[in-house]
């Protein structure tokens, strides 16, 4: 069973488009983090989000953590071709562990 | 090295063989994690440890699965008598802090283990 769903699987966009990924689960989560992840590299964190109702931008990305801390979003403004990767939310649950995304696998054309 | 190490890189290995991973974490970081990444998917928790010891080993898939860390540093990840459903990269990473907080999780490049 995945404790975080992410939608969608699969994205592919022209250069300039803005995006929305989505990242939701039925349980809290104490924080959340988004990754991003190169082909034969681990993933590399690009944010964490505490608060419910949190926005987080870094330069063209922006991240929201629900209210209710169950969800959270990541919005790319303008994408180009070097934000092309796996995109892995994760949650922190119970203090305790991290519970990772089945990630958005996002391509941008040129 | 800077960040976190892994070796081998690759591995393949026959069915039934026993295989060992290894882990360099960054100096100084007391919490290590362990996790199992089929193509393309999310990753799966597997094992954490603070320092030497390991307080959740619930995500191991079974107990053909083990690991180790000696000296609050360098971990190993066992897997003995190997089947083709263990076939994924194994993904190591460690953070300064306490394991479970907000601290930033340094992932290294992965073993990408094949079952034949």
């Amino acid at each position: 069973t995945q404790l975080l769903e992410q939608s969608p699987q699969f994205l592919s966009i022209q250069e300039g488009e803005n995006l929305t990924v989505y990242c939701n689960s039925s349980s809290v989560f104490s924080s959340l983090q988004w990754y991003r992840q190169e082909p034969g590299e681990g993933p590399v964190l690009l944010v964490t989000v505490v608060t419910g109702g949190e926005v987080k931008k870094l330069k063209r990305l922006t991240f929201q953590f629900g209210d209710a801390r169950k969800d959270s979003s990541l919005h790319i403004t303008a994408a180009q071709p070097g934000d092309t990767g796996l995109y892995l939310c994760a949650g922190l649950y119970n203090f305790n562990k991290f519970y990772f995304g089945s990630g958005t696998k996002l391509n941008v054309k040129p | 090295g800077a960040g976190v190490s892994q070796s081998p890189s690759n591995k393949v290995t026959e069915k039934g063989k026993d295989v060992e991973l290894r882990c360099d974490p960054i100096s100084g970081h007391t919490a290590l994690y362990w996790y199992r990444q089929s193509l393309g998917q999310g990753l799966e928790f597997l094992i954490y440890f603070q320092g030497n010891s390991a307080p959740d080993k619930s995500g191991l898939p079974s107990d053909r699965f083990s690991a180790e860390r000696t000296g609050g540093s360098v971990s190993t990840l066992t897997i003995q008598r190997t089947q083709q459903e263990d076939s994924a990269v194994y993904l190591c990473a460690s953070s300064l802090g306490l394991a479970g907080t907000t601290d930033t999780q340094y992932f290294g490049p992965g073993t990408r283990l094949t079952v034949l």
